[in-house]
């Protein structure tokens, strides 16, 4: 079956750091990926995404490169702000032919300070 | 982005009552919505799979006459929680799958209390 596997956290940095969530999968077919964050006491927000290998998604400065040969969805960021601090989850789905349902890594929480 | 709202975003409600919490999708139809529940500090637990004019699909270990779901429309889908007890404290959270069923779009959560 599918499955995500994100680092343990937390992770703690300061301002301005350079930020690495790994991120890996297994999948039985091709599927998208995707990061999401979620800020304290608020659903999922969508924060990039890539569908096919060697796509780059990117947003707000965060970017993750989709690597079908090491099957893995790295999160990076150049330089963290305190703003930045919440919950990323890395997640796939896998269509078309497999499950639509997207299938969550158990998240990282982010701390920056300043 | 496509637009799901979450009603209400907080609730609180005595032990043995039942609570109804909406998911909308507010520029898009959605066939297919999902309910999640997450413990503190815990990643997203799937509950069911909504369809709409269908019953719901449970996830194993999901009660489905404690947690009932309804999508009777393109754009509804209901989770009400029966008689509530304290252990169904939780943050809930709906979404759904958007027109190309490539993304699922997600609602605010729900933070339910049962006292």
């Amino acid at each position: 079956g599918n499955s995500v596997t994100q680092m343990e956290g937390p992770v703690t940095l300061s301002e301005e750091a350079f930020l690495t969530i790994n991120c890996t999968y297994t999948a039985t077919g091709y599927p998208s990926l995707f990061w999401y964050v979620q800020y304290p006491g608020e659903g999922l927000q969508l924060l990039l995404k890539a569908t096919k290998a060697d796509d780059k998604g990117s947003n707000k400065g965060f970017e993750a490169t989709y690597r079908k040969e090491t099957t893995s969805f790295h999160l990076e960021k150049g330089s963290v702000q305190v703003s930045d601090s919440a919950v990323y989850f890395c997640a796939l789905s896998d269509p078309p032919g497999g499950s639509y349902i997207p299938t969550f890594g158990r998240g990282t929480s982010l701390i920056v300070h300043p | 982005g496509a637009v799901v709202s979450q009603h209400p975003s907080w609730v609180i409600c005595k032990s043995g009552t039942s609570v109804k919490i909406e998911c909308r999708s507010l520029d898009f139809q959605a066939t297919t919505m999902f309910w999640y529940r997450q413990f503190p500090k815990q990643s997203l637990m799937l509950m069911a799979t909504s369809n709409e004019g269908s019953k719901a699909t449970y996830e194993q270990g999901v009660e489905k006459d404690k947690f009932l779901i309804n999508h009777a429309s393109l754009t509804l889908s209901t989770l009400t929680v029966t008689s509530a007890h304290p252990e169904d404290s939780s943050f809930y959270i709906c979404s759904a799958l958007g027109t190309e069923n490539t993304e699922a779009f997600f609602g605010q959560g729900t933070r339910l209390t049962v006292v």
